[in-house]
């Protein structure tokens, strides 16, 4: 079945860039997503990207895609402490059901 | 645009009551509605699918009598959580989209989260 799969846990110090890992299953996946969630709230769209792209910036956020690898990363240019939340991944076969990763939670220390 | 509203935002029910809990579309008409669960440190866990108008479909595993959807317009869908037990526990997320199936993007808002804690 569909499986999407994230490291647990990233530090990375204030200033520096994070870089967010999920590894999916589904050949078919349509969209993929990046989800952050802060504590005690629900999910915030980050980005996405189609899977005919390999890239995708969005200000500080740059998205890269390997289909053949069905891995996808996020990379957060330099990360600030409002950063720290868990960051989830999703995907879609455009049916509108998302998959998610269990999540990884990034803390930014000084 | 495409904000999406859940109330209560948290709930403490005694076992054996039944607790409702709303989601809103506040700026758009959400074809489709979806509900999750979430435990803690966990990732989200799709419930049921809810398109206006017609009956939610279940997740395998989730039981369509204790958790009843009901999704009577293109702004409300209830999540109604009943004879609720201790191991209901959990936070409830709902997510609205006002694609169909197969729409461009399949792009779904999430409403803030509901903790239902049952005593």
């Amino acid at each position: 079945g569909e499986d999407v799969e994230q490291s647990l846990f990233l530090s990375v110090r204030e200033g520096d860039s994070s870089v967010i890992n999920c590894t999916y299953t589904d050949s078919s996946s349509t969209y993929l997503y990046w989800y952050k969630q802060e504590p005690g709230a629900g999910l915030q769209l980050l980005t996405y990207i189609f899977s005919n792209m390999d890239m995708k910036q969005d200000q500080r956020l740059t998205v890269l895609l390997n289909k053949k690898d069905k891995h996808l990363s996020l990379r957060i240019a330099d990360t600030q402490t409002g950063d720290s939340a868990i960051y989830f991944c999703a995907e879609s076969n455009g049916y509108n059901k998302l998959i998610f990763g269990a999540g990884t939670r990034l803390a930014v220390h000084p | 645009g495409a904000v999406v509203s859940q109330h209560p935002s948290r709930v403490i029910c005694k076992s054996g009551t039944s607790v409702k809990i709303e989601c809103r579309s506040l700026d758009f008409q959400a074809t489709t509605m979806f509900w999750y669960r979430q435990f803690p440190k966990q990732s989200l866990m799709l419930m049921a699918t809810s398109n206006e108008g017609s009956k939610a479909t279940y997740e395998q595993g989730v039981e369509k009598d204790k958790f009843l959807i009901n999704h009577a317009s293109l702004t409300l869908s209830t999540l109604t959580v009943t004879s609720a037990h201790p191991e209901d526990s959990s936070f409830y997320i709902c997510s609205a989209s006002h694609g169909t199936s197969g729409s461009s993007r399949g792009e779904q808002y999430f409403g803030p989260g509901t903790r239902l804690t049952v005593t």
